[in-house]
């Protein structure tokens, strides 16, 4: 069974400052690795998607990284802005199947 | 209206009401899902529908019933639920499972 776990559950950082955020899945059978960014009360907005042949996808400043072997994901932020502030989710697709599975969140935290 | 719409945003709704929660998309998909975020628990796949078939049932009570007439639209309706379904429930679509998913805002649900 497929667990999808995110560290840390919550960051705080200075305005400015790259950051990483880890996903790690316990089935490396993944189809696509997806990230999302959640605002308090709201819906999800898609951030970036991986799929399994790929190795990173980068939208401004926004790098996420897939690694099957290992079974690890990371969202690179940087020059982190007090408007980055929200839960970001990592969800991985299983193979064939429309599931994704998705990991708690990282509460983020940018202070001016 | 764009992307994938949810009516309505917030509903309350007394244990023995009879609801429905509606869900559009504009993007021309031919998947939509429904998930439950409850407080401090990961995000819940609840249904899939793919070109309108049921292709996935996360073990959801009875008292959810998923309805999707054609591929735009999705409902889910709900009878005698319990306060622990108190909950936000999301809407996505998507192109295919290999493609990203697309959520809406969520319907804020509270049983009394």
């Amino acid at each position: 069974k497929q667990e999808v776990t995110q560290i840390p559950a919550a960051l705080s950082v200075p305005e400015g400052e790259n950051l990483v955020l880890n996903c790690s899945f316990t089935d490396s059978a993944i189809y696509n690795l997806q990230w999302f960014r959640q605002d308090p009360g709201k819906g999800l907005t898609s951030l970036l998607l991986i799929q399994s042949s790929q190795r990173e996808q980068t939208s401004g400043r926004l790098n996420a990284s897939l690694d099957k072997s290992s079974g690890r994901s990371t969202l690179y932020i940087a020059a982190s802005q007090p408007g980055d502030s929200a839960t970001y989710l990592c969800a991985g697709g299983m193979d064939s199947s429309y599931k994704l599975i998705f990991g708690s969140g990282t509460r983020l935290l940018v202070r001016p | 209206e764009t992307g994938v719409t949810q009516t309505p945003r917030h509903l309350v709704m007394g244990m023995t009401n009879k609801k429905s929660l509606k869900c559009e998309q504009h993007l021309g998909h031919n998947a939509m899902y429904w998930y439950k975020q409850s407080a401090k628990k990961p995000l819940e796949l609840m249904f899939v529908y793919n070109f309108k078939e049921q292709t996935e049932n996360n073990s959801v009570p009875s008292r959810f019933s998923p309805e999707c007439p054609n591929s735009s639209h999705l409902f889910l309706h709900l009878h005698t639920l319990q306060p622990e379904d108190s909950a936000l429930y999301l809407c996505a679509s998507s192109q295919d499972n290999r493609f990203e998913q697309y959520f809406g805002p969520g319907t804020r649900l509270t049983v009394t």
